[in-house]
């Protein structure tokens, strides 16, 4: 069975400060890996997707994730956070073809001025 | 561009009635998946369909659910005499045959659901 873990329920940061949102996972085969962001009252949006090309994926808005076999981790970053990143972040793994998505518990990216 | 959209955005009912919430999905995706989220968690599937076809249907997806994609197109989430526990967001997302690779999954904003 497939499986995430997201680290941190919460993280907080300043503005212009970097951010990390930790991941592992846990797959029987090589997995595609995904991170989407909800902001209050909207949608699920993807930010960057793993699919066993280039171990280090980049996304939407400044954000990027380095998928790491070894420790079987796929972390989000980014550089420089804005007010506008205050969202739920959600880790995701699938597989080939037709997969159900799951989910993991999400983490609340907090940013204070 | 043209997303997907879910109708209605909020619904509130009575326990035991039944109520009945429309996804419309990008135009083009052939597969169509139902979620159900509950305060604080990840989104959960709950079943998933290829044109018209219902592939797979989780263990959540109790007798008192179902779900319609009639020629392939919109899909219908139909709960009969709702739970309390049936209180949630319910979001439709689309995808198109991606060859091998994990299809990406186009979320729509969702319904969501209280029961009194």
């Amino acid at each position: 069975a497939q499986s995430v873990t997201q680290l941190d329920s919460h993280v907080s940061v300043s503005e212009g400060t970097p951010v990390l949102l930790r991941c592992n996972y846990s797959s029987s085969y090589s997995p595609s890996l995904f991170w989407y962001v909800q902001h209050p009252n909207k949608g699920l949006q993807l930010l960057l997707k793993y699919t066993s090309a280039a171990t280090l994926v980049k996304g939407i808005n400044g954000f990027e994730a380095e998928f790491k076999k070894s420790e079987t981790s796929f972390h989000l970053t980014k550089p420089s956070a804005h007010m506008s990143d205050a969202a739920e972040y959600f880790c995701v793994v699938g597989g080939t073809g037709f997969q159900k998505l799951v989910f993991g518990t999400g983490t609340r990216l907090l940013v204070s001025p | 561009d043209t997303g997907v959209s879910q109708d209605p955005r909020h619904k509130i009912t009575k326990r035991g009635q039944n109520v009945t919430f429309r996804c419309d999905p990008i135009s083009e995706h052939n597969r169509l998946y139902w979620y159900r989220q509950t305060l604080g968690q990840g989104p959960e599937f709950l079943t998933y369909f290829q044109n018209e076809a219902q592939l797979e249907k989780s263990r959540l997806l109790s007798d008192r659910f179902s779900a319609e994609r009639p020629k392939g197109s919109f899909s219908t989430l139909e709960i009969q005499r709702t739970e309390q526990g049936d209180s949630a967001m319910y979001l439709c997302a689309s995808s198109s045959v991606a060859g091998g690779l994990t299809d990406t999954q186009y979320f729509g904003p969702g319904t969501r659901l209280t029961v009194l």
